[in-house]
């Protein structure tokens, strides 16, 4: 089984709606949860970065860590065409690196 | 804001060569990583440098890759004898400590031909 798994979409939505991207991981032992966006050709952008169960918000941005089903989600609220890009879920696996999933790509249209 | 930044943006090889993939991390970091993304594909972890050592080497990371931080900023990433499998992008990351998000480069894009 795959430590971290995403739907890899693409996602379409139009601009202004409500974005609901998730992952599932293995590993009930796991903590630390980030979320970054890749634009095309880009490196890994930090979103957000959460630590065991419950919600982070930072602006139109909200990551929800649900332990007992080994879920996570990250929310775009008012979505723009600026957020098309691919999102990334990772975690701290085991051993001394960070684990992605394969990221879930989104597109908002105007 | 610091960042990492990873040098060069692009380099172009023949199978068979020798490339080094250049990066300094942001400065008051001490875990040092590099992943690689081949096109389409998910990113990979290849290896973790902390304390002058490899902490930790995915098998992708086989005796043709070797990492080395010659100085007290720079990092780097040498492919020895490079295959056409090895054109993907490499990305170096840095944390100041375990379990802290990664801060990414915005890559090195390697071609083999």
């Amino acid at each position: 089984q795959k430590e971290v798994e995403q739907d890899p979409g693409p996602l379409s939505v139009p601009e202004g709606a409500i974005v609901s991207l998730n992952c599932t991981y293995s590993n009930s032992a796991f903590q630390y949860f980030m979320w970054y966006r890749q634009y095309s050709r880009k490196g890994p952008e930090l979103l957000m970065y959460t630590y065991s169960s419950g919600n982070k918000e930072d602006g139109r941005f909200t990551a929800q860590v649900d332990k007992s089903s080994k879920y996570i989600s990250l929310f775009i609220r008012d979505s723009q065409p600026s957020d098309s890009a691919t999102y990334l879920c990772a975690t701290w696996g085991a051993g001394n690196m960070l684990t992605f999933g394969g990221g879930t790509r989104l597109m908002v249209k105007p | 804001e610091p960042e990492v930044t990873q040098t060069p943006s692009h380099q172009v090889t023949q199978m068979g060569q020798e490339v080094i993939l250049r990066c300094v991390p942001i400065s008051n970091h001490l875990y040092f990583y590099w992943y690689r993304q081949i096109l389409g594909q998910k990113v990979e972890f290849l290896v973790s440098f902390y304390n002058n050592e490899i902490s930790e080497k995915s098998e992708i990371f086989d005796d043709q890759f070797s990492v080395e931080r010659p100085d007290g900023s720079n990092f780097t990433l040498k492919i020895r004898s490079t295959k056409l499998e090895d054109s993907a992008m490499y990305f170096c990351a840095s944390t100041p400590q375990r379990d802290s998000p990664l801060h990414f480069g915005n890559g090195t894009r390697l071609t083999v031909t």
